[in-house]
This record gives C-alpha cells, structure tokens and sequence, in this order.
C-alpha cells in the first residue's frame, strides 16, 4: 500500500513570510494529491489539490508542485497570515485503492 | 444540510461499552468514508461505502468494529465492547462520485474517551 511521509512536523513562520511543507509518497500508481487544512476541533478541509498529469497548480496565495519522477510534492504558501496557523495534511490517492492515504501532518503557526 | 453532519460531537464510554457514531452525509454524494485520528497523527482509513455497498472495510482494525449505510445515505459506525485504544476522533467524509474523482468533504468529527 501506500506510504506517505510529511515534513517538517512544525514551522514556524513570522507574518508574510512564505511556508513550505513537503510530502513524499511510495506508490507510483497514486495519481491524486490533496491538501487539507485541520483546525482545532474541525475536519480537515481541502485547500488545493493537484492530479498527476499536470506539475504545478495555483490559487492565490497557495501553490502545490508534483515531481512524479521523484515522488514528491510541495505545499507553498506565500505571504502568510495568522489566520493560515492549523495543522496541513498532504495525502495521496492509490490507483485502484478506495482511500486517501494521509501524512503525519505539519503544525504551522503565523507569527504575527 | 450543507455539508457533512456526525453525531455525537463527544462521546465518553467505559471501557467493555458499546458505542455508535452517526454521519449524514452531504445529499446526494454517492461515496462515504469513515477514518479513524489518533491524537496528533493523519486521518487512518477504516471504510468505504458507494451508495449501500460496502465496497472497502479493510481498515477496521478488529471484528469489534462495524459499520453501515442501508439505504445509501446515513451512515453508522459501531464499536462493541469498546477498549481504550479505540479512542480517537472518528472522521466521516463524503464524495459525489467514487474514488479519485472528486473532493473529499469531512465532518467534524466525533470524539470517542473511552475510560
């Protein structure tokens, strides 16, 4: 199955500097990669997501990057704010597998 | 409603008790999901339904855990003779389509002590 690995644990970030978290995964078959944003006491929710066939995707201030070659992809965020303090789960879809498989999560935390 | 609904929010039960979590999913979304969250950790798979059909129950991690959705909509998690390692925050998650087609909408989650 699956294996997907997240770094760093934590980060911290002052105000309007830019975060990256970085995720890589096992399988070369997965073919879907989405991030989620947990809140205290929430459900994850998706804030972007990328497909295999395409390298890099953007939604204003929020960008992922796929390497399928080497199995990783980026999760960057500029121009933070504390309102971007959560924890960020990247995962991956397995090809034929009926689940997402999640990272260990990156708590960041907006200096302000 | 507008997305998807578990209940209760917190649940406490002795440890040998039986338990049951609710998910009601958003109308209309074919796939529901079930994930377990330990403390600190990512979501874990547990299930997987496409409408009525359980299609994945791979990750439950023992025969103490079953779940169902018997009409396609309304989904129901149950824990018999609940043991402490059981608890963790139960994550249901709904999909219009199957698989890797769509996004994956979580609920709040339902919180399982068990003492």
């Amino acid at each position: 199955g699956e294996n997907v690995e997240q770094h760093p644990s934590t980060l911290s970030v002052q105000e309007g500097d830019s975060a990256v978290i970085k995720c890589t995964y096992s399988d070369s078959a997965s073919n879907y990669f989405p991030w989620y944003k947990q809140e205290l006491g929430k459900g994850p929710q998706l804030i972007i997501d990328i497909r295999s066939n395409v390298g890099e995707k953007k939604d204003q201030r929020i960008a992922v990057t796929l390497n399928k070659t080497a199995k990783h992809f980026s999760l960057h965020i500029t121009e933070t704010q504390p309102e971007d303090s959560a924890v960020y789960f990247c995962a991956a879809w397995e090809t034929g597998a009926n689940n997402l498989f999640f990272g260990t999560g990156t708590r960041l935390t907006v200096i302000p | 409603g507008a997305g998807v609904s578990q209940s209760p929010r917190y649940k406490v039960a002795k440890r040998g008790q039986d338990v049951a979590l609710r998910c009601d999913p958003i109308s209309g979304h074919v796939s529901l999901f079930w994930y377990q969250q330990a403390l600190g950790q990512g979501p874990e798979f547990l299930t997987y339904f496409q409408n009525e059909a359980q299609l994945d129950k791979s990750g439950l991690p023992s025969d103490r855990f079953f779940a169902e959705r018997p009409e396609g909509s309304v989904s129901t998690l149950k824990i018999q003779r609940t043991q402490q390692e059981d608890s963790a925050v139960y994550l249901c998650a709904s999909s219009l389509m199957g698989t890797a087609t769509g996004e994956l909408f979580f609920g709040e989650g339902s919180r399982l002590t068990v003492l």
